[in-house]
């Protein structure tokens, strides 16, 4: 069965630093777009950025852009979000998910989500 | 900044019919922008229902169609059930790689 696997819940403090994964399951993550979305409490959906583990190709929203990182380790099938330095507007939740192919970037398939909490 | 924008809230009747809208802020929805739908209940992940404006998802039912109707993507429900009150959420692709999401339906039945 193909599965996105998400690391679990997190809680830090602002300032801190957090990567969370996303791991493919029962197939490799390579020849898909893997990207990252975010859902604020109460709120809708919200397209962060994608990349592309067979050669790095990365993309992000440019109301992301700068915020976040998006990385790979295809080795391992899974992609990876981090901040740098978390702030409590980063609450969320966080979905991965994978696109059909590489020429078609929209979303078929989800991760189970990643709660992270940043409180003081 | 591209807006997609989407009904807040929409009702309908068990056995009904609904269609839910995407729209753009500043231009008219094409094929080109992809659309792609998406169901959400409480506490779960999104479940994709509908991608590049017509093709169902492995498994999801034939009462659930995409189209473009006029400037704007449409999700519609044919034969509504109860256990389609949900969220909805479409998506478009808007050029260099970069997607957005709209502000989402929640779909009540009733």
């Amino acid at each position: 069965e193909v599965q996105l696997v998400q690391s679990g819940a997190e809680v830090k403090k602002p300032g801190e630093s957090l990567k969370i994964s996303c791991k493919g399951s029962g197939y490799s993550l390579n020849n898909y777009w893997v990207g990252w979305v975010r859902q604020m409490p109460g709120k809708g959906l919200e397209w962060m950025g994608i990349i592309y583990p067979g050669d790095s190709d990365t993309r992000y929203s440019p109301s992301f852009r700068g915020q976040v990182t998006i990385s790979v380790d295809k080795s391992i099938s899974t992609a990876y979000l981090q901040w740098s330095n978390l702030q409590a507007s980063d609450t969320a939740i966080y979905y991965c998910a994978r696109s059909q192919g590489r020429g078609s970037s929209w979303y078929v398939g989800w991760g189970q989500g990643t709660l992270v909490t940043v409180s003081s | 900044q591209t807006v997609v924008t989407q009904e807040p809230s929409f009702s309908v009747s068990p056995g009904g019919t609904v269609t839910l809208t995407c729209g753009l802020s500043s231009d008219s929805v094409s094929t080109s922008h992809h659309p792609s739908w998406y169901q959400q209940t409480p506490g779960q992940p999104p479940r994709t229902l509908i991608y590049n404006t017509i093709t169902r998802s492995s498994g999801v039912p034939d009462r659930f169609s995409g189209s473009i109707l006029g400037n704007k993507a449409a999700l519609t429900i044919t034969g509504a059930q109860a256990d389609d009150e949900s969220d909805y959420h479409c998506m478009l692709y808007v050029g260099g790689g970069i997607w957005v999401f709209g502000g989402g339906t929640k779909l009540t039945v009733l």
